[in-house]
């Protein structure tokens, strides 16, 4: 069955300073799609990275980069340059091709507080 | 303006009173969803429409129904609310059903059943 795991409930990082957020999935489908959301305290849900199982590299979005080893099944999630603003709940979701449901599989999430 | 809207923002209600959750998106997708969100539970489906005519049930459909009123409206009903569906709705949109496709999510209605 397609999974989602995200064990880090909750991170904290110094401002500046890096930080990396599991996630590691479970699918049988080869095609399939992996992404990443914030959540802010406010609540909506912001789009940040994207990765498609067929990439064959690691997807950048400005400061969010996606370390994507396919065998070991994880995604993690680089934040580098930490901000204040970057304080939030972190999704994992997978979306796969097959059944074209588009249906998206979220994980629980993991918050991350950023030191000042 | 934003591209996927939801009201109402925030709905106090009680237990047995019928409410309607609406969604509209100016992205022209034509798949929408809806999914409830519980603390600790990440976001689950609740129903996915991929055009006006076709409506399919997501993984806790009971209790809840939705329309689809056009292709940029997307309306979620709770018939006779309960206590546990107190949670936070979001809509979401795509434009297609492949797995490269990005969700972009609606700003959120958080809802309490008393």
């Amino acid at each position: 069955a397609q999974k989602i795991t995200q064990t880090q409930p909750g991170m904290f990082v110094q401002e500046k300073e890096a930080v990396t957020l599991d996630c590691t999935y479970d699918t049988s489908d080869p095609s399939y799609g992996l992404f990443w959301y914030k959540q802010p305290s406010s609540g909506e849900m912001i789009f940040l990275i994207y990765q498609g199982s067929y990439d064959q590299q690691n997807a950048t979005e400005g400061r969010y980069s996606l370390n994507f080893q396919k065998a070991r099944k994880s995604a993690n999630l680089v934040i580098s340059a930490s901000q204040l603003g970057d304080s939030a709940m972190y999704f994992c979701a997978m979306r796969e091709a097959s059944g074209n449901t588009g249906k998206l599989i979220f994980g629980q999430g993991t918050t991350l507080q950023v030191k000042p | 303006d934003a591209d996927v809207t939801q009201t109402p923002r925030n709905r106090i209600t009680k237990t047995g009173k019928r409410i309607m959750l609406e969604c509209s998106q100016t992205k022209g997708h034509d798949r929408m969803y809806w999914y409830r969100q519980d603390p600790g539970l990440g976001l689950r489906l609740i129903y996915y429409s991929f055009d006006v005519k076709d409506i399919n049930k997501g993984e806790i459909s009971d209790g809840y129904s939705v329309s689809r009123q056009a292709q940029a409206k997307f309306s979620l009903s709770l018939e006779s609310a309960i206590p546990n569906q107190t949670a936070l709705y979001f809509c979401a949109t795509s434009l297609g059903g492949e797995s490269t496709d990005t969700q972009y999510f609606g700003p959120g209605t958080r809802l309490t059943v008393l």
